[in-house]
């Protein structure tokens, strides 16, 4: 397809159990981002990747958060042992290598936490 | 951390008028950008903006970055129905540190 694409558009745990977010960037796209939006706010930065190499953690917001990506394309979000305050969409970007700062989001994961 | 201040938080304006919503930090950065999002879906680069003081147009869209480098706003003339959504703004202070977005302005649109 042309845009980013995430999956599932919708996701209902229970409290406790682990949960696998999937983006699928432009096709072309080096660089992949993942964000989190709470009810009513901006967006959160996770994680980025150029390639398939995580140059920068630092929004991760515990050790239950985890990401990867393969092939330089497809990117995991997992969350582990999710927890109620983990609710939120969960949105992922891409962009070329040339233009890192023109972000192309996907439509995001609506996650809820039982 | 690097934090934006984006106002207002929200805006009721007729369809026809003028919009103005603005950004503030409290540090430098060299990429300032606007983004719409409309529910449901993901934020939509709207204008990106380079330059310490750049005026760029898009369409009814104008957006600038601030001389300062702390601020940048953007307008929307002569409204329409679909311009409502929530706006944000975005600022870069380097080119591999992460975007760091405003909390948004919600405009909505009276026809």
């Amino acid at each position: 397809g042309a845009g980013v694409s995430q999956s599932p558009s919708n996701k209902v745990t229970e409290k406790g159990k682990d949960v696998e977010l999937r983006c699928d960037p432009i096709s072309g796209h080096t660089a992949l981002y993942w964000y989190r939006q709470s009810l009513g706010q901006g967006l959160e930065f996770l994680i980025y990747f150029q390639g398939n190499s995580a140059p920068d953690k630092s929004g991760l917001p515990s050790d239950r958060f985890s990401a990867e990506r393969t092939g330089g394309s497809v990117s995991t979000l997992t969350i582990q042992r999710t927890q109620q305050e983990d609710s939120a969409v969960y949105l992922c970007a891409s962009s070329r290598m040339d233009r890192p700062n023109e972000q192309f989001f996907g439509p995001g994961t609506r996650l809820t936490v039982l | 951390g690097q934090q934006l201040n984006q106002s207002p938080q929200s805006m009721f304006i007729q369809e026809g008028e003028d919009v103005s919503m603005n950004c503030t930090s409290s540090s430098i950065f060299n990429t300032w950008l606007w983004y719409k999002q409309d529910p449901g879906e993901g934020p939509v680069l709207l204008i990106a903006l380079y330059k310490a003081g750049e005026l760029t147009s898009n369409g009814r869209l104008t957006a600038q970055f601030g001389i300062t480098r702390k601020d940048s706003f953007l307008n929307i003339s002569a409204s329409i129905p679909s311009d409502v959504g929530i706006y944000f703004c975005a600022g870069q202070a380097s080119g591999n540190t992460p975007l760091v977005f405003g909390k948004g302005t919600r405009l909505s649109v009276i026809a």
